[in-house]
């Protein structure tokens, strides 16, 4: 059974500074990862896709890596402002039903002013 | 389109009772998916259609939890009787031509509390 892990929990960081959020998985096998962002009392908003073919998908402040091999996963954010605090989480897709999509636990993400 | 949209937003009601919570997906998204979210255990899938049609229920908890989607704009995902252990937040997500193809859309959740 595939387990997302998603490290750390929790990260305060000062407006400003570049930052990279973790994400491993534990089989390999996966069709793509999703990485998305959730604000307090909402649903989810996708932030970036990367098919399992695929290194690395951009969107402005935003980079995410693949390296399927090792089962592993970053989330880049640039210049990060508070507007950015959120809790990012990744999900995984099984290779073998494309819709069987495993999700982290997130990252609490604060960004201070 | 005004995104996926769930309701109630907010349900509390009594153990034993049943409850009913809502979906209307983006048109044209092919397939649905009810997740429910919970401290401990994340956010897990119960079931998923396509095309109005139940593909996988293996995540359904128990006999208690029941989902029908009488037609590609309303799904509904039912709780009789409810126990305070169903107590989470219900999403409701649609994609176009499955998840993978392109970009997974949420409704804002339902809450529910089970006294």
């Amino acid at each position: 059974k595939q387990e997302v892990t998603q490290i750390p929990a929790a990260l305060s960081v000062p407006e400003g500074e570049n930052l990279v959020l973790n994400c491993s998985f534990t089989d390999s096998a996966i069709y793509n990862l999703q990485w998305f962002r959730q604000d307090p009392g909402k649903g989810l908003t996708s932030l970036l896709l990367i098919q399992s073919s695929q290194r690395e998908q951009t969107s402005g402040r935003l980079n995410a890596s693949l390296d399927k091999s090792s089962g592993r996963s970053t989330l880049y954010i640039a210049a990060s402002q508070p507007g950015d605090s959120a809790t990012y989480l990744c999900a995984v897709s099984s290779s073998y039903n494309n819709n069987d999509m495993r999700f982290g636990a997130g990252t609490r993400l604060t960004v201070k002013p | 389109d005004a995104g996926v949209i769930q309701s109630p937003r907010h349900e509390v009601t009594e153990m034993g009772q049943e409850v009913t919570l809502r979906c209307k997906p983006i048109s044209g998204h092919d397939y649905l998916f009810w997740y429910r979210q919970t401290m401990m255990r994340g956010l897990e899938l119960l079931i998923y259609f396509n095309n109005n049609v139940p593909i996988d229920d293996s995540g359904m908890p128990e006999d208690r939890f029941s989902a029908k989607m009488p037609n590609a704009s309303f799904s509904t995902l039912k709780i009789q009787p409810s126990e305070p252990r169903d107590s989470a937040v219900y999403f409701c997500a649609s994609s176009f031509w499955g998840w993978t193809t392109g970009e997974l859309f949420f409704g804002e959740g339902s809450r529910l509390t089970v006294l």
